[in-house]
């Protein structure tokens, strides 16, 4: 069946910028990651839902960065006035839940100049 | 907040010799996943371990999760040039929380 799907593959913004990523799960999955990765790094925690509703949003750097999931499906990562520093590859994830391992999606790699 | 730390970060291997990642939590576990990453590509989960003490192998790959479920080990026999990537591992804290926090990764190179 269909992975997870990201979109766009690439974006190139300008800073102060808003940008919106979106990710698709693998249908029937209920939990949805979001993760960024920079360079040489590993995949760092930014929010997860469990259903509609952010079950934990601890990893979002401030106020710029919000995500949402209306229908349980969809998500899309919004960042407000985007800052060089936000240069890095998104990643999406989705899982059936619990310990369930997780599925990525190819991610967006996003460039703010 | 918990922290997962890898060692080494990088290895360079000949084909044919033998590989082994760490993996250290500073909190315990529930489980830990391992994932591997190719060069310009996505993780991809590899197996879960979640009994303290367990050793799981696939092919010529070895994972084992610590008695005390704070640190893990991936061991690669007899490495091929297909096992190129990163490998990180990743875990939730025993907390109930599903929230999966990785290590940095080992980069692992392998020359023919």
């Amino acid at each position: 069946g269909a992975g997870v799907s990201q979109t766009p593959s690439n974006k190139v913004t300008e800073k102060g910028k808003y940008v919106e990523l979106r990710c698709d799960p693998i249908s029937g999955h209920t939990a949805l990651y979001w993760y960024r990765q920079s360079l040489g790094q590993g995949p760092e925690f930014l929010i997860y839902f469990q259903g509609t509703g952010a079950a934990d949003d601890s990893g979002l750097p401030n106020d710029r960065f919000f995500a949402v999931r209306p229908e349980g499906s969809v998500s899309t990562l919004k960042i407000q006035r985007t800052e060089r520093g936000d240069s890095a590859v998104y990643l999406c994830a989705s899982s059936s839940g619990g310990r369930s391992p997780l599925h990525f999606g190819n991610g967006t790699r996003l460039t703010v100049t | 907040g918990q922290q997962v730390m890898q060692i080494p970060q990088y290895q360079h291997v000949q084909e044919g010799e033998d590989f082994t990642t760490y993996c250290n939590s500073s909190t315990t576990l529930s489980n830990i996943q391992w994932y591997k990453q190719r060069p310009g590509g996505h993780p991809v989960f590899l197996i879960q371990l979640v009994k303290s003490g367990e050793v799981k192998k696939q092919k010529r790959l070895t994972f084992q999760f610590g008695e005390a479920k704070k640190n893990s080990s991936l061991h690669i026999t007899a490495t091929q040039t297909t096992d190129v990537g990163t490998y990180f591992c990743a875990g939730p804290p025993d907390s109930g929380y599903s929230t999966l926090t990785f290590g940095k990764g080992t980069m692992l190179l392998v020359s023919p």
